[in-house]
């Protein structure tokens, strides 16, 4: 079974701070890990992540993928209080023999709290 | 900025009603997929739909779920008899035509909260 793992499920920080996500993985078929940012409602998309230790880098935000540990990170640096939300970690598994239809398989999230 | 839009944003319903959640995906977009998540707990995919005709389905969407493409505009999910363990937030994403080996991003809409009593 496909399997994304988060950690830490929740994190409370001050602004400024430097805060590490992890995420890990167990999927057949791995295209690419993806961040999204969910705040009140829907996810919205960060980064996708298909190389290992290539950075995709925005802003304070970064992350990098390594598929030899099927791990990821995502770094939020001299984080705000607008960081605050879940960020979730999904893989990306493409069913070739369907059309190229792809799913989402997500971990359960971390819910950041940065406090002023 | 084209979006995926849903209808109702709050659905509440009795145990045993049937529910319909309605989608506009992006108009471009030829792949469609469903997903909920249980308050509290991680997204799940339901299923994903291409060409008329679901992709793949998850062991959550046995036979009380049902999607369709009515008109060309919209994408419905439909639950026959809904359960109290149906509440959940329900979102609908679609994406562009899948090319090689590069990935086509995911919209997700802002969800359909549905509310079994």
């Amino acid at each position: 079974e496909d399997k994304v793992v988060q950690s830490p499920l929740s994190l409370v920080v001050h602004e400024g701070d430097t805060v590490t996500l992890n995420c890990s993985y167990e999927v057949t078929n791995f295209r690419s890990l993806l961040w999204y940012k969910q705040e009140k409602k829907a996810p919205t998309f960060l980064f996708m992540l298909t190389s290992s230790g290539i950075e995709k880098k925005s802003g304070r935000l970064s992350s990098i993928l390594d598929k030899k540990e099927l791990s990821s990170i995502l770094n939020i640096t001299a984080t705000q209080t607008g960081d605050s939300a879940i960020y979730l970690c999904a893989v990306d598994s493409i069913l070739i023999t369907q059309g190229g239809s792809e799913k989402l398989v997500f971990g359960k999230g971390t819910k950041l709290t940065v406090n002023p | 900025e084209p979006e995926v839009t849903q209808t109702p944003s709050h659905q509440v319903t009795q145990m045993g009603q049937e529910v319909i959640l309605r989608c506009v995906p992006i108009s471009n977009h030829l792949y469609f997929y469903w997903y909920r998540q249980i308050l509290g707990q991680k997204v799940e995919f339901l299923v994903s739909f291409y060409n008329n005709e679901i992709s793949e389905k998850s062991e959550i969407f046995d036979d009380q779920f049902s999607v369709e493409r009515p008109d060309g505009s919209n994408f419905t999910l439909k639950i026959r008899s809904t359960k109290l363990e149906d509440s959940a937030m329900y979102f609908c994403a679609s994406s562009e035509e899948a090319s090689g080996n590069s990935y086509n991003e995911q919209f997700f809409g802002p969800g359909t909260r549905l509310t079994v009593l």
